[in-house]
């Protein structure tokens, strides 16, 4: 099936540290989404990303829209234990043959915060 | 406002057999798309439904079907099931088609023995 890059692949860091990772891709996106997902649970959905070089805030959260459409950012500043679980990348394409939710998902970052 | 549901939570089911799988929307989506989770392959699209129409399709065999009711609702169903079908089932829904948020449900965990 079809994934886009992430890495890092795991992160263990110590809490208070920041944290960046990322999501390339082969295609150009017209949207980028960042989820976390927790053990047992659905996504949930963190930031979304719909221009080429935007940068979006939530909380301590930043993410960025690649200016080449190919790519996207994700970074967490001062890290808490509550920040654990995997995070995905997920890029969604224009189709021009119709209207389509369809989301391509990265392979995932698991990030562990160590107290 | 209530999240999207899925029934059930977990499933065991054996080689062969079928399964149904159903997902409430966000009150208010219309669209509904479904996602199989492996360790193996990650998230993979299985299908979309928007006003009862499947929207698209992902790469799966024709055992894997779905269907919307007028209602937003929407099922899922595997026919003949295969041990690699085990895997988590999500359901995502958003408040129309080409609206990029879309909102997932707990999942249903199929195991198939």
């Amino acid at each position: 099936g079809q994934q886009l890059n992430q890495s890092p692949q795991s992160m263990f860091i110590q809490e208070g540290e920041d944290v960046s990772m990322n999501c390339t891709s082969s295609s150009i996106f017209n949207t980028w989404l960042w989820y976390k997902q927790d053990p047992g649970e659905g996504p949930v959905l963190l930031i979304a990303l719909y221009k080429a070089g935007e940068l979006t805030s939530n909380g301590r959260l930043t993410a960025q829209f690649g200016i080449t459409r190919k790519d996207s950012f994700l970074n967490i500043s001062a890290s808490i234990p509550s920040d654990v679980g995997i995070y995905f990348c997920a890029g969604q394409r224009l189709n021009y043959g119709g209207a389509t939710n369809k989301l391509i998902f990265g392979t995932g970052t698991l990030l562990a915060v160590q107290p | 406002k209530a999240g999207v549901t899925q029934t059930p939570r977990y499933l065991i089911k054996t080689r062969g057999q079928q399964v149904t799988l159903s997902c409430s929307p966000i009150s208010g989506h219309r669209s509904v798309s479904w996602y199989q989770q492996t360790p193996g392959q990650g998230l993979q699209f299985l299908f979309e439904y928007f006003s009862e129409t499947q929207r698209n399709k992902g790469n799966f065999p024709g055992r894997f079907s779905g269907r919307q009711f007028s209602n937003s609702r929407s099922e899922m169903n595997v026919s003949t099931l295969e041990l690699g079908d085990s895997a988590l089932y999500l359901c995502a829904s958003s408040w129309r088609d080409r609206v990029y948020e879309q909102f997932f449900g707990p999942g249903t965990r199929l195991t198939v023995l």
